[in-house]
């Protein structure tokens, strides 16, 4: 398997502009995780989804963030408009989730930068 | 509210045995202790959990005590590559998401 597929692994933009970030799980994987790391907060969940559902968006910090998955190997993080401070290192993590407890697989993430 | 406790930065020669202490003295009983690294500039990577027992893989050896409040990761013998933040996480069995805390520092001299 080829693991976690995220694109693009760098991506810069201007402030206002809209970003959108893939991933790909692992096949047969049933939940996905989105994360993003900084210097100041480390990593940070943002959202997670089980069986293509968004089971617990708290994390995402605002309006301008959000997520979809619309098939059990493709989700997306778009933020519109972006601003400066979105600059981060974005994760995506698959796991299988059942009564055992599995680890989670994370993709090399994607560095965003915002100017 | 920190679940966990771990130095912030440890030193270990190269060969010899890394050990990484955690403190959680705080956990449950239905909470496992999850162990992952994040290499400079890549994803965490998942090394190893348990619940009460100790368990071993071929990452690493995962000792916890008899009350669980506290835990320690064995790398038996750490190599260069290991050099790495590595993340002692006490989680639900039945959570999804796993919340990491500022993890240890682990830098493998030669």
């Amino acid at each position: 398997d080829a693991g976690v597929i995220q694109s693009p692994r760098h991506e810069v933009t201007e402030m206002g502009q809209e970003v959108t970030l893939r991933c790909k799980p692992i096949s047969g994987h049933n939940s996905l995780f989105w994360y993003r790391q900084t210097m100041m907060r480390g990593l940070e969940l943002l959202i997670y989804f089980n069986n293509n559902v968004p089971i617990d968006d708290s994390g995402m910090p605002e309006d301008r963030f959000s997520a979809k998955m619309p098939n059990a190997s493709f989700s997306t993080l778009k933020i519109q408009p972006s601003e400066p401070r979105d600059s981060a290192v974005y994760f995506c993590a698959s796991s299988l989730l059942s009564q055992a407890n599995y680890g989670y697989t994370f993709g090399s993430g994607t560095r965003l930068t915002v100017v | 509210d920190a679940k966990t406790t771990q130095p912030t930065s440890m030193d270990c020669a190269e060969g010899r045995a890394a050990n990484l202490p955690c403190n959680h003295s705080t956990i449950s009983g239905n909470e496992y202790v999850y162990w992952y690294r994040q290499i400079h500039s890549q994803g965490p990577q998942y090394i190893i959990h348990g619940l009460k027992n100790n368990e071993t893989n071929e990452m690493a050896s995962l000792i916890i005590t008899e009350d669980r409040k506290s835990s320690t990761l064995i790398l038996p013998h750490a190599t260069l590559r290991d050099t790495a933040v590595y993340y002692c996480i006490v989680q639900s069995g039945s959570a999804r998401q796993l919340t990491f805390g500022s993890g240890t520092q682990l830098t493998v001299l030669p």
